[in-house]
């Protein structure tokens, strides 16, 4: 059974600071990995989709990474702003139906 | 400039009670989803339509039902509402089924509170 998991669950670090949140996955045999941001009250906004075949996809000031065989994807976001509070969730796609497998999120908050 | 949209926001319900979750997009998308989210877990997928005409059952189906009632919009009904289903819900959309690879858009998400 495929699970996704994203630790820390919070995290809280000054503005301008570069950081990386992570996800991980147990079962590599996926379609591909999508990063999305959360804020409060609303709804989850799409940031990055990596492909299985790829390695990595970029978005202005965020770059997410994919290693299929380690089960790992790493979220980067640079040079960090108060803007950028808010949850981040990975999902996972599994091949085989339409179900995307979720991280129970991180919640970032950036301090002015 | 709507995207997908859910009404209600928030509702209170008592149990035993019933309710219907109102979703519609206007982006032409062929496929919608809904799902629930409950803290600290990841969301998990109740029904979701590849196409108009099709439902199929999720992750967490049960006490719920699903209908597609045309191309815009998917509804999700509570018909005995317990408290184990207090939750947010979120309907979403996608232009064709994930394997595509498409952007899915979320709408804002309904709180439910079952008392």
């Amino acid at each position: 059974k495929q699970e996704v998991t994203q630790i820390p669950a919070a995290l809280s670090v000054p503005e301008g600071e570069n950081l990386v949140l992570n996800c991980s996955f147990t079962d590599s045999a996926i379609y591909n990995l999508q990063w999305f941001r959360q804020d409060p009250g609303k709804g989850l906004t799409s940031l990055l989709l990596i492909q299985s075949s790829q390695r990595e996809q970029t978005s202005g000031r965020l770059n997410a990474s994919l290693d299929k065989s380690s089960g790992r994807s790493t979220l980067y976001i640079a040079a960090s702003q108060p803007g950028d509070s808010a949850t981040y969730l990975c999902a996972v796609l599994r091949g085989s139906n339409y179900q995307l497998i979720w991280g129970a999120g991180t919640k970032l908050i950036i301090k002015p | 400039n709507a995207g997908v949209t859910q009404t209600p926001k928030f509702q209170v319900l008592k149990t035993g009670q019933s309710m219907t979750l109102q979703c519609a997009q206007d982006m032409n998308h062929n496929s919608m989803y809904w799902y629930r989210q409950d803290p600290g877990m990841g969301l998990r997928l109740i029904y979701y339509s590849a196409s108009e005409g099709t439902t199929d059952k999720g992750e967490v189906p049960n006490g719920y039902n699903v209908s597609r009632l045309n191309k815009r919009e998917f509804s999700l009904r509570l018909e005995s509402a317990a408290p184990s289903q207090t939750s947010v819900y979120f309907c979403a959309s996608t232009e064709t089924a994930f394997l595509a690879g498409n952007t899915i858009y979320f709408g804002e998400g309904s709180w439910l509170t079952v008392v």
